[in-house]
């Protein structure tokens, strides 16, 4: 079983759909949570760091169940440059996991 | 004010040479982190460095890959002899101390095994 794991997708939406992205992970230790976003042949990118309390940043909002060690991204009145891979990322020991990302594409 | 910086970005070799690759992380982080993606396996973790000194190389996944961080400036992963399976693209990343969970990575060498 992978450490994390996500739906690959695509998701293909129209411009401003909204779109949930889910992911698990299965070290109860996992320390700490994050979302990455990953542009075609681009480096990742931090895209959001993920609370228990739930946190949002602008158009994204971040969700995590530690019970349930399950993760969530949506995204609201999604846009064109949103079209990426969201990669869901849990840390344990100064390590990061990845999982192996969700493809987003936004059409108009 | 740089990012990490990776050298070459792209190398095309034939299999049974000899590799390196070469990073230089952000000035004043003293993690760093080499990764290796594929479109099979996704992005993995091979090797990870604090203050210079390998932490945990857990994830290299054989003797013909060895890294090494002479100074905090400057880090190599090399391979030897090369495989076609090798080919992937590896990333280097660095965090400071300060937000060790924030990895700043660098834009990655495309490696081709012939």
């Amino acid at each position: 079983r992978k450490e994390v794991e996500q739906d690959p997708g695509p998701f293909n939406v129209p411009e401003g759909a909204t779109v949930a992205f889910n992911c698990t992970y299965s070290n109860s230790a996992s320390q700490s949570f994050f979302w990455y976003r990953q542009d075609c042949r681009k480096e990742p990118k931090l895209l959001m760091s993920v609370y228990s309390s739930g946190n949002e940043d602008g158009r994204f909002t971040a969700q995590l169940n530690r019970a349930s060690q399950y993760i969530s991204l949506l995204i609201r009145d999604s846009k064109l440059s949103d079209s990426a891979t969201y990669l869901c990322v849990v840390n344990w020991s100064y390590k990061l996991i990845f999982g192996s990302g969700t493809r987003l594409l936004v059409r108009p | 004010d740089a990012g990490v910086i990776q050298s070459p970005r792209h190398e095309v070799t034939e299999m049974g040479q000899e590799v390196t690759l070469r990073c230089k992380p952000i000035s004043g982080h003293d993690y760093l982190f080499w990764y290796r993606q594929t479109m099979m396996r996704g992005l993995e973790l091979l090797i990870y460095f604090n203050n210079n000194v390998p932490i945990d190389d857990s994830g290299m996944p054989e003797d013909r890959f060895s890294a090494k961080m002479p100074n905090a400036s400057f880090s190599t992963l090399k391979i030897q002899p090369s495989e076609p399976r090798d080919s992937a693209v590896y990333f280097c990343a660095s965090s400071s101390p300060d937000s060790s969970y924030e990895q700043y990575f660098g834009p990655g060498t495309r490696l081709t095994v012939t």
